[in-house]
């Protein structure tokens, strides 16, 4: 079973809300990751926690703030977003390996994100 | 540090047969390939982890030439299923404090296979 799954599905938000982003696995994944993509654009790495510890911030804007409950859950809380943060958000996860290759990622269904 | 795919997109009529290049200018550890459906997220199709390995399933197969940091995806006698956008991927290897590899990923092919 590789499912990663992801809610809500679709988010719109003002400007000056405060929202969140779910993401859970039950594959025993050590590795979760944040993803954006923008339409017809690659995913882009946002964040990955490895261990529940966050390793890698790809220089995001505070205004994204990922949390890991534990090692099944990721969050990705959400503030004062700009109409150009609208995007797909997908989470992943993969068994973590460090140092060397061959840590396969699997995907979410993703949370489709409109700022208004 | 992004790989470059080629070709950008491609329109193949049922049963064409396909190429789909992946190239980058940093040495590769690896090579996973992913193909997107529209609205929908990225599937995981393989990996490749040794300069000259080949895998394949079904009738989409890859290659990996480790020394000209390039992987080719190869589809065959394709199918309206195999619709959709092509990545590759490169593993960036993390030596430091615990972190995981992170994946980066190509530019993307956009296959339209028409009956």
């Amino acid at each position: 079973d590789t499912e990663v799954t992801q809610t809500p599905k679709h988010l719109v938000m003002g400007m000056t809300n405060k929202k969140s982003l779910k993401c859970e696995q039950h594959m025993g994944h050590r590795a979760m990751y944040w993803y954006k993509q923008k339409a017809k654009k690659p995913p882009e790495l946002m964040f990955v926690y490895s261990y529940e510890k966050l390793s890698i911030n790809e220089s995001v804007p505070s205004r994204f703030s990922p949390e890991c409950p534990n090692s099944s859950l990721l969050n990705l809380h959400l503030h004062a977003l700009q109409p150009e943060d609208s995007a797909l958000y997908l989470c992943a996860s993969s068994q973590g390996r460090q140092g060397k290759a061959g840590n396969t990622i699997y995907f979410g269904e993703g949370s489709w994100l409109t700022v208004v | 540090q992004q790989p470059v795919q080629s070709p950008q997109a491609v329109i193949l009529r049922e049963g064409e047969d396909a190429v789909i290049n992946c190239s980058s200018s940093k040495a590769l550890y690896s090579v996973h390939w992913y193909r997107q459906k529209h609205g929908e997220a990225p599937v995981f199709l393989m990996i490749l982890l040794k300069g000259g390995e080949q895998k394949g399933h079904d009738k989409i197969s890859a290659s990996f030439n480790e020394k000209k940091q390039q992987s080719s995806l190869y589809l065959t006698a394709s199918q309206l299923s195999y619709s959709g956008t092509y990545f590759c991927g490169t593993e960036v290897i993390m030596n430091y404090g615990g972190a995981t590899n992170k994946l980066i990923f190509g530019t993307g092919t956009l296959l339209a296979v028409q009956p």
